[in-house]
């Protein structure tokens, strides 16, 4: 099977920096995705790391370790906007279908 | 916005009906998914159309079935609903299917009563 842990809840001042966690159980893996959702929004894509490393663009940045079946997304120059839902979730198998964990609600005050 | 259209935005039901949910991806994307999100279950992957053929298959109950047509737009029919199928249905695409970057539709909230 196939299981995801990430934190329920982080929150956070604007301007500061913070890091979501993510572990992962699967069967097979092709790539760790992060997606960004807002309360009754559809989610949005934000990284993809296949390979061991840091991926970064803009505020945003993924890395991954495979041998340790982790992986984190940090969010950098917080703005009261990223205050959403952080999903990540696992690519099984070269098809696409996507596993994600039960999501990580983040809140940013001012 | 993702590119990806969905309709209808809200449904309202009563159990035992049937739906039908319409899904159009993204200009030139190939492959067409399928997922619900749900407050216990999380967001679930359901199915997976490539090119117009079922490419693999999630937690998909046998009520639920769905199809790619050849213009690539994708319909998902749930049948015989009970309380519990009350979620946001969400419709992605990509342009081959493999891992990587998916576009999410804004989804479909299906109440049912």
């Amino acid at each position: 099977g196939q299981s995801l842990e990430q934190p329920s809840e982080v929150t956070a001042v604007e301007g500061a920096i913070v890091q979501i966690n993510c572990t992962y159980q699967t069967s097979g893996f092709y790539g760790l995705s992060w997606y960004q959702q807002h309360d009754g929004g559809a989610p949005t894509f934000l990284s993809y790391n296949a390979l061991d490393g840091l991926e970064e663009t803009g505020r945003f940045s993924s890395f991954l370790s495979r041998s340790d079946s982790y992986g984190y997304l940090l969010l950098q120059e917080l703005q009261m906007k990223d205050s959403a839902s952080y999903f990540c979730a696992v690519g099984g198998s070269t098809l696409g279908r996507l596993y994600f964990g039960r999501g990580t609600q983040l809140t940013v005050w001012p | 916005d993702s590119g990806v259209t969905q309709t209808p935005k809200h449904l309202i039901t009563a159990t035992g009906q049937r739906v039908t949910l319409r899904c159009s991806p993204r200009s030139g994307d190939l492959s067409v998914y399928w997922y619900q999100q749900s407050l216990d279950q999380g967001l679930q992957f359901l199915i997976q159309y490539y090119n117009g053929e079922e490419r693999a298959k999630g937690n998909i109950l046998e009520r639920f079935s769905a199809q790619q047509f050849p213009d690539l737009h994708s319909e998902l029919n749930l049948s015989s609903l009970e309380l519990g199928d009350s979620a946001l249905y969400f419709c992605a695409s990509s342009p081959q299917g493999g891992v990587g970057e998916q576009y999410f539709g804004p989804g479909t909230r299906l109440t049912v009563t």
